[in-house]
């Protein structure tokens, strides 16, 4: 089945040290997402790529890094992990168009909860 | 500014009632909804969507929306409750004034079924 994976489900890291997290997708879509939910907050969007294209959120933090260096794939580095970093981490995909809005829905994936110790 | 609201943080509903969560949206240009559901360590998982056409959605396991554009309001239902439809329910929209690929997401509603 295609799908959206994510590894590792879960992640302990220590204050400051570097952790990267992973995606990949069979779905062949050309949009994803990296999006930081905490405690049944809503999901919130740190950047996306539009293909090659790196979108990232104005209040998105210096501390997070993104690269895709294939369609496939797709990884989250927090480059100093703090205490207020621990949450869940969402990836998701969806066939965007260029004709505007994401009327195509979004398929995440199950996350990655990080704990910063 | 481009806005989602879910007015209540949690519904309680007895299992084989009927179940409404609420969204309502403030965006520019005519918007592109979506209603999503969440179990516990789960990711997030596409219920339906609204883009155009009839009001009425029908979408997964027996849930459905209603588009109501002169309230600005794309409420979720579903004639008859399941224990198992207890989650998270994020609603979000995309303008079709934005050109880009986002959602704005509500806060959530979590939804309880009692047996």
């Amino acid at each position: 089945d295609a799908m959206v994976i994510q590894n590792p489900r879960y992640q302990v890291t220590q204050f400051g040290k570097p952790v990267t997290l992973s995606c990949s997708q069979t779905l062949n879509h050309n949009v994803m997402y990296w999006y930081q939910q905490k405690s049944s907050q809503a999901p919130k969007l740190l950047f996306h790529y539009y293909d090659k294209d790196f979108n990232n959120e104005a209040d998105t933090p210096d501390n997070f890094q993104s690269r895709r260096p294939n369609t496939s794939f797709c990884f989250l580095d927090i480059r100093s992990p703090g205490l207020g970093d621990a949450a869940m981490y969402l990836c998701a995909t969806s066939r965007g168009d260029s004709s505007g809005g994401p009327y195509n829905e979004q398929f995440f994936g199950p996350g990655t909860r990080l704990t910063v110790l | 500014a481009q806005s989602v609201a879910q007015p209540e943080d949690q519904v309680n509903v007895a299992e084989g009632n009927p179940l409404t969560v609420k969204c309502t949206y403030s965006v520019s240009g005519n918007p592109y909804l979506f209603w999503y559901v969440q179990y516990p360590n789960r990711g997030l998982q596409f219920l339906l969507k609204y883009i155009t056409g009839d009001n009425l959605v029908k979408g997964s396991y027996g849930f459905e929306a209603e588009f109501n554009k002169s309230q600005t309001s794309f409420h979720l239902k579903k004639p008859s409750a399941l224990v198992s439809d207890s989650a998270l329910y994020f609603c979000a929209v995309s303008p079709t004034s934005y050109n880009t690929d986002k959602l704005i997401f509500g806060t959530g509603t979590r939804l309880q079924v009692f047996p």
